[in-house]
């Protein structure tokens, strides 16, 4: 698999659901970053979560890292049409800004109203 | 704070021709990255300028993509001659030197090419 690799592929619910989406990755990581793309739009950042940490609140977001496995969620609460888009985890290897993210493919959520 | 502007938004060119992408980073971002999504998969890295200089051009293609950041400012990505392969999105990003809040991403630039 892929670093960074992204389960499922498409996640389809209903509005005021939850939404969750993994991420696998191979190597050491610094820390591990979710963005999400609005169709036809630029990557907006939504999270940063470090080797060291292991969840991480932000609004309606929850991420958790679990590094002996390598692996990462992304939970959505109450999830709104709003937030149909594709939703990327990338790892970063260093700790300071200033290296490549490596990205997965991406997990594509369709909220339905 | 303007963010990361990229343009054109889309560029439709035949096979042969040449394109050259624009990235306006955020200002005072000294770093500078070049990503691209081919084909519906994974966003790949191509390359990383920090101020005017390549600090890591590992993800670049082949010698038809040549990158450009004169002054340390706005960088340019030029494909020449493109190819049917090189179609997909290109994104820039930027985030300054210190510190590690995320990057900052462009709207990406579409190319397709015919």
């Amino acid at each position: 698999s892929q670093q960074g690799e992204e389960d499922p592929q498409a996640l389809s619910i209903q509005e005021g659901e939850n939404a969750t989406m993994n991420c696998s990755y191979k190597t050491s990581i610094n820390n591990l970053q979710w963005y999400r793309q609005n169709s036809g739009r630029g990557l907006v950042h939504l999270i940063l979560i470090r080797s060291n940490e292991r969840e991480k609140h932000s609004g309606r977001l929850r991420v958790t890292l679990d590094t002996s496995k390598k692996s990462s969620s992304l939970l959505i609460t109450a999830s709104r049409a709003a937030d149909t888009a594709s939703y990327f985890c990338a790892t970063d290897q260093k700790e300071t800004s200033g290296s490549r993210l490596t990205f997965g493919e991406g997990t594509q959520l369709t909220v339905n109203p | 704070e303007a963010g990361v502007t990229q343009f054109p938004s889309h560029s439709v060119i035949e096979k042969g021709q040449t394109v050259t992408l624009r990235c306006d980073p955020i200002s005072g971002h000294d770093n500078l990255y070049w990503y691209r999504r081919v084909m519906g998969k994974e966003i790949k890295f191509l390359l990383h300028f920090v101020k005017e200089s390549k600090q890591d051009e590992s993800g670049m293609p082949n010698n038809r993509f040549l990158a450009e950041r004169t002054g340390g400012t706005y960088s340019t990505l030029k494909v020449q001659p493109a190819e049917l392969e090189d179609s997909g999105v290109y994104f820039c990003a930027s985030s300054p030197l210190r510190g590690h809040y995320g990057y900052t991403f462009g709207s990406g630039t579409r190319l397709t090419v015919v």
